[in-house]
């Protein structure tokens, strides 16, 4: 089955700086790659995702890398804030058809240093 | 946020009882899914469905078993042969038509087994 790890497992940085969480994936044929945020406490909640067929997607100060060659992608951060400070989770799914299921990396502990 | 609820939030089991986790969307959403979250672990599979009257094992389903009886119900027992069932449960749902796979999640469970 598809095994995604996830790097690295705590982040800390200072507040204006940059955060990028990293992932890699086994499963050639995963083709869909979602970021979630869980803040203390709190359900997580998608903030970001990419498919297989583009290579970089933005949202603000969000952005999503995907290298489908080596089989990973990458969350940016920029000029981070506290409120950005949670446990970011990537993920990878084949989509479609029945395989709806998605597997987790362990997550990201990110802390934003005011 | 809205449309996937659990409930209990908290929830205390001795040692050797069954217990069972409800969860209920309205988001008219075909795919149903429990997650089980331990410190460092990130979110592991336990159990899914795709359709009513019908669901498969993740990646733990030792201990836990599910069942599908209407669309908007996917209630989780956490059984007395899962030997660490102190966790956090989430729940979540998805559509299953055209090529979204966005999860939405209720606001979790956390059983402590006294």
């Amino acid at each position: 089955g598809e095994n995604v790890e996830q790097h690295p497992s705590t982040l800390s940085v200072q507040e204006g700086d940059s955060a990028v969480i990293k992932c890699t994936y086994s499963d050639s044929a995963s083709n869909y790659f979602p970021w979630y945020k869980q803040e203390l406490g709190k359900r997580p909640q998608l903030i970001i995702d990419i498919r297989s067929n583009v290579g970089e997607k933005k949202d603000q100060r969000i952005a999503v890398t995907l290298n489908k060659t080596a089989k990973h992608f990458s969350l940016h951060i920029t000029e981070t804030q506290p409120e950005d400070s949670a446990v970011y989770f990537c993920a990878a799914s084949k989509g479609g058809g029945s395989n709806y299921k998605l597997t987790f990396g362990k997550g990201t502990l990110l802390t934003v240093n005011p | 946020d809205g449309g996937i609820t659990q409930s209990p939030k908290y929830l205390f089991r001795k040692e050797g009882q069954n217990v069972t986790l409800s969860c209920e969307q309205n988001l008219n959403h075909d795919a149903m899914y429990w997650y089980r979250q331990d410190p460092g672990q990130g979110l592991r599979l336990i159990y899914y469905s795709q359709i009513v009257n019908d669901f498969q094992k993740g990646d733990i389903a030792e201990g836990y078993s599910v069942s599908r009886e209407k669309k908007e119900s996917f209630p989780l027992t956490v059984t007395s042969a899962q030997k660490n069932p102190t966790a956090f449960y989430l729940c979540a749902s998805s559509s299953t038509s055209g090529r979204i796979n966005e999860q939405f999640f209720g606001p979790g469970t956390r059983l402590t087994v006294l």
